[in-house]
Parts: C-alpha cells; sequence; structure tokens
C-alpha cells in the first residue's frame, strides 16, 4: 500500500506570498490527484498528473515520477486560498479502490 | 446536475443506535466510495462499489455495511454505533476505471456517537 507524505502540515503565510505545498509517495503510481477542501464544505480536484507539470490560473502542480515527489504551486496567494490542499495518490492498474491520501496541509493566507 | 449528494448533513446517535447514511449521484458513474475522515489523518476508504449490485472492503470496514441496490445510490449503515464512529462521512464517485479519472464528493455528512 502507499504511503502519502505531505509538507507542511500548516502553514500560515501573508496575502501575495508564493506557497509551496509538498507530496511524496513511497511506490509507483498511475496518477496522482491535488483537493481542495474549505473549512465545513466538501472536497474538489484541483489537478489530476501523471507526468510534467499542469497550471490553472494561479495554482501549478508539478510531478517528479522518478522522485516520486510532487508539489503544488500557489502565486499571489489571496486569503480565499485558506484551505485543506489533499495530496491523492492512484497504485497503477487503476485502482479500483480508489485513491489513497495524505493527511492534508491547512494552508491560512492573511490579509 | 447535482453532482453528488448526501443525506443527512448532520446528525447526533447515541452508542447503540442505528442509521443510514445515503449518497446520490447523477453523473451515471460506475464506480461509488465511501469514505471517512478524522482529525489528524488521511481520508480512508471503508467500503466501495464498482457497479450495481456490487460492493467490496476498503481499509476500515469493521461496523458498517453497504448496498448499491440503484446504480444512482450507495448506502452506509451503521448497525450499532459507537463513539469511535463519530466522523466525517464523505461519499464519492467515478466513471469508470482508469487512472485518469477525476473522482468527485459530496458535502459530507457530520456524525456524532454519544
Amino acid at each position: 500500500k502507499n504511503e502519502v507524505e505531505q509538507s507542511p502540515q500548516n502553514l500560515t503565510a501573508q496575502e501575495g506570498e508564493f506557497i509551496t505545498i509538498n507530496c511524496s509517495y513511497s511506490v509507483g503510481i498511475s496518477a496522482l490527484h491535488w483537493l481542495q477542501q474549505h473549512p465545513g464544505g466538501g472536497i474538489v480536484s484541483l489537478f489530476m498528473l501523471s507526468s510534467g507539470k499542469k497550471k490553472h490560473g494561479r495554482l501549478i502542480a508539478t510531478i517528479n515520477i522518478q522522485e516520486k515527489h510532487s508539489s503544488l504551486h500557489i502565486t499571489a496567494s489571496h486569503p480565499r486560498d485558506s484551505a485543506v490542499y489533499i495530496c491523492a495518490v492512484r497504485d497503477p492498474g487503476g485502482g479500483a479502490d480508489g485513491l489513497t491520501f495524505g493527511k492534508g496541509t491547512h494552508l491560512i493566507i492573511q490579509p | 446536475n447535482a453532482g453528488v449528494t448526501q443525506t443527512p448533513k448532520f446528525r447526533v446517535l447515541k452508542t447503540g443506535q442505528s442509521m443510514t447514511l445515503l449518497c446520490a449521484q447523477d453523473m451515471n458513474h460506475e464506480y461509488m466510495y465511501w469514505y471517512r475522515q478524522d482529525p489528524g489523518m488521511g481520508l480512508r476508504l471503508i467500503h466501495y462499489s464498482v457497479g450495481e449490485g456490487t460492493t467490496a472492503k476498503g481499509e476500515v470496514p469493521d461496523g458498517y455495511n453497504v448496498s448499491r441496490l440503484k446504480k444512482q445510490n450507495f448506502l452506509l449503515g451503521l448497525e450499532s454505533a459507537a463513539p469511535s464512529q463519530t466522523s466525517v462521512y464523505f461519499c464519492a464517485s467515478r466513471r469508470f476505471s482508469g487512472p485518469q479519472e477525476t473522482q468527485y464528493f459530496g458535502p459530507g455528512t457530520r456524525l456524532l456517537v454519544l
């Protein structure tokens, strides 16, 4: 079973700062997902990666398959980015039993 | 489309009581999942289903039962609730198997067992 580690667990930053959240996993995967969970809210998918880099607005996600590592970056951070960011991986073969999740990174952006 | 919905949103139970959580999706997805989320831990899989009439155990199935009688619905039952089952429960679905498939989550059900 894959082990997914995220760092940092908690992060407080000022508005406008560049944010990096890291995710590492222990064994090979077929895909990696970044998810966002707002306080008291549901969970939404931000990115799905199997290689390289993806960008959506101010969010950038990268993955290094050889190093078993992914990063989520937020440029020009804003208080509305405050949320828990969760990394999740899907094992090779598709994984009918779903995703293996990290514990999440709790991000607070102060005005 | 409503996506994935969960009923109820919040519930308080006494130890030993039973209840059923309902998950419904209107995206014609084959795969459905029940997770629990506890402080300091990642989401953990309770049970899942790969199609109507099928169910399988996940990582933490003890104390829970599930049924998938209709493709759009996935029910999670607690026969005799225990305080250890206090948690936030999330349902999720995806179209079919494959690493590229996005998983869609419901809004969650907050359960407190006294």
